[in-house]
Order: C-alpha cells, then structure tokens, then sequence
C-alpha cells in the first residue's frame, strides 16, 4: 500500500497571504489528523476529520481550518499567514476500527516571510 | 489539561547499551499511546503502539510499557545502535484530544 503523501512538499509564502496543503492518505484509513511542528512547540494537534467531518480539534485560531473530501483526501488552509505560521505541518491518517492508530504523512515545511 | 513530558531531552550513550526512554502525562484518562521515531528533516516513524487495557508491546529490540495509574510510559531499546540515533516521541490519545510528548534527542555512539 502506498504511504500517506503531502503536497507541496516546500512552500515559501509571504505574510498576510493564505495557504493550502492537501494530504492523501492511505487507501481505507478514514481518519486524518493534522499536526503542526515547531521548535519552539514541538509538535501540536490542529484538528482531526473522520468522514468529511471534524470529530475532534486542538487549541488553534480560526485561521487554521480543513476539510476533508469523500474519497478521504485532506485539505488544510491558514489564512492571514503570521510569521509564527512557519513550521513543519504533518498530517496522519488512521485505519477505521478504533484504535486510532497514526500514519504519518512527510509533511509540508511552511516558511512564511 | 494534559500535560505529557519526555526526560531527559537529549541522552548520549555508547553503542549496545540498553536504555529506557521515559514519558509522563498527567491525565491518566488516555485511550491509546504510541511510541515514534523521527529522523532530522523527516516525518515520523511508528514503533508501538500500545491499547489502554494493555501493559506493554514488543516489537524486536523495542520493548514499552504503560502504567496509566504512575501516568506514564517507557520505551525500552535493547543493544543500542548507531542506526537507533533519532528523536523518540509520544504520543497519546484521551478520547477527544491528541497530544505529542516533548521528545527525546537520543545519539548512539559508535
């Protein structure tokens, strides 16, 4: 089975602009999280979708949102970027069956400026 | 509001030692823990993965355990190697929320 994928892969984007990242995950996971990773923060959960809905969010403005699509795929949005947007952003997905077991996507490195 | 910490946060040690890899949350009310590696630049692999009814999962060299009433969990490396060289994170899910530990810089020197 192929791995959970994240596009872009790089991003260089200018303050006060918005930003999309997309995560396709692995075939039959319906799960998919999101992560931001800082140096300062380490890593921190954003939102997770389960069948085109938020089941579940973090602590994050309401700059961050996503979506996820029917067949699973994942989009994250920030808008308004802030120079403290600039991170590493993983996404995850997770197989149906409860355990919410992680799988973890490359990530996308987010430089804002 | 869960707390979950890693001590040390860097940890050096020779090649073939064995070494255990610490993580503390707070609320003990956590449905499931897992155990990951990640090397610089890259996303994150998966160890373990342990269920709340569960006290510990083997995997090869790896060994962890969960103690939800101590509020923590212990990655176990048998005979270290260079290759084992990563940072170890928690992570932990209470049912509504996901949360990583703070991480460990673990270097195996040859």
């Amino acid at each position: 089975k192929a791995g959970v994928t994240q596009t872009p892969r790089y991003l260089i984007k200018t303050r006060g602009q918005q930003v999309t990242l997309s995560c396709s995950p692995i075939s039959g996971h319906r799960s998919v999280s999101w992560y931001q990773q800082t140096p300062g923060q380490g890593l921190q959960f954003l939102f997770e979708y389960f069948s085109e809905t938020q089941r579940n969010k973090g602590n994050f403005p309401g700059r961050f949102s996503g979506r996820q699509f029917s067949n699973s795929r994942s989009e994250m949005n920030v808008s308004t970027l802030e120079l403290g947007d600039s991170a590493l952003y993983l996404c995850a997905s997770a197989p149906v069956g409860g355990l919410y077991e992680q799988y973890f996507g490359p990530g996308t490195r987010l430089t804002v400026t | 509001k869960q707390e979950v910490t890693q001590i040390p946060a860097a940890l050096s040690v020779p090649e073939g030692e064995n070494l255990v890899l610490n993580c503390s949350f707070t609320d003990s009310a956590i449905y499931n823990l897992q155990w990951f590696r990640q090397d610089p630049g890259k996303g994150l692999t998966s160890l373990l993965l342990i269920q709340s009814s569960q006290r510990e999962q083997t995997s090869g060299r790896l060994n962890a355990s969960l103690d939800k009433s101590s509020g923590r969990s212990t990655l176990y490396i048998a005979a270290s190697q260079p290759g084992d060289s990563a940072t170890y994170l928690c992570w932990l899910f209470t049912g509504n929320q996901f949360y990583f530990g703070t991480g460990t810089s673990l270097t195996v020197i040859p």
